[in-house]
């Protein structure tokens, strides 16, 4: 069965400070590999994706993420997160369809 | 207009209510998804439009749900004798092609519905 594991619920980050938000994947093949953000109110808008090539995948809003197909991670990345940054964080995989993880609040502290 | 549009935002129905919640894609757009997203979880698929054939409808929970695109563009999804698990946000996001590839998937703000 396809799923989504991001097995962090909630991470708190200090501002200035890095960020990794982890996802792990089940799927029959290779998927496209999505990151999306969700603030409150807001629909998803899309960080980044990845569908083949470079493993190391740069996004909107100063956002990476790196696909590792042995480990069947798909992990985001930032250097030095923002205020602003604080909202929900999905990752999905698909071809047409998406089967998103029950995503990752992140909280930046001062 | 600009992006996904989706009316009403919010919308409370009494248990046993029929519904009809409306999705306008991008322009031009020829995928067309719907997705429920319940407090506290991602997204799950409900069902697939490429034009208006309804290609994939695997994901809608059960016969009282219904969705239609009659002439490829506007969307309505209709929940019939609303339960009270029905409560959720329903998402509906388009895209430019008949998969990913090259291309994303934009999401509307959706409509958050409410079973009383």
């Amino acid at each position: 069965a396809q799923s989504v594991t991001q097995p962090d619920i909630h991470i708190t980050v200090s501002e200035g400070a890095s960020l990794e938000l982890r996802c792990n994947y089940s799927y029959g093949a290779t998927p496209y590999l999505f990151w999306y953000v969700q603030s409150p109110g807001q629909g998803l808008q899309l960080l980044l994706k990845y569908f083949s090539g470079d493993t190391l995948v740069q996004g909107i809003k100063g956002f990476e993420a790196e696909f590792k197909r042995s480990q069947s991670s798909f992990n985001l990345r930032k250097p030095s997160v923002h205020w602003s940054d604080a909202a929900e964080y999905f990752c999905a995989v698909g071809f047409q369809k998406l089967v998103f993880g029950t995503g990752t609040r992140l909280l930046v502290s001062p | 207009g600009a992006g996904v549009s989706q009316s009403p935002r919010y919308k409370v129905a009494k248990r046993g209510q029929d519904v009809a919640l409306r999705c306008d894609p991008i322009s031009g757009h020829v995928s067309l998804f719907w997705y429920q997203q319940a407090l506290g979880q991602g997204p799950e698929f409900l069902t697939y439009f490429q034009n208006e054939a309804q290609l994939d409808k695997s994901g809608l929970p059960s016969d009282r749900f219904f969705a239609e695109r009659p002439e490829g563009s506007v969307s309505t999804l209709k929940i019939q004798r609303t339960q009270q698990e029905d409560s959720a946000v329903y998402l509906c996001a388009s895209s430019a092609d008949r998969g990913l590839i090259g291309t994303e998937a934009f999401f509307g703000q959706g409509t958050r519905l409410t079973v009383v």
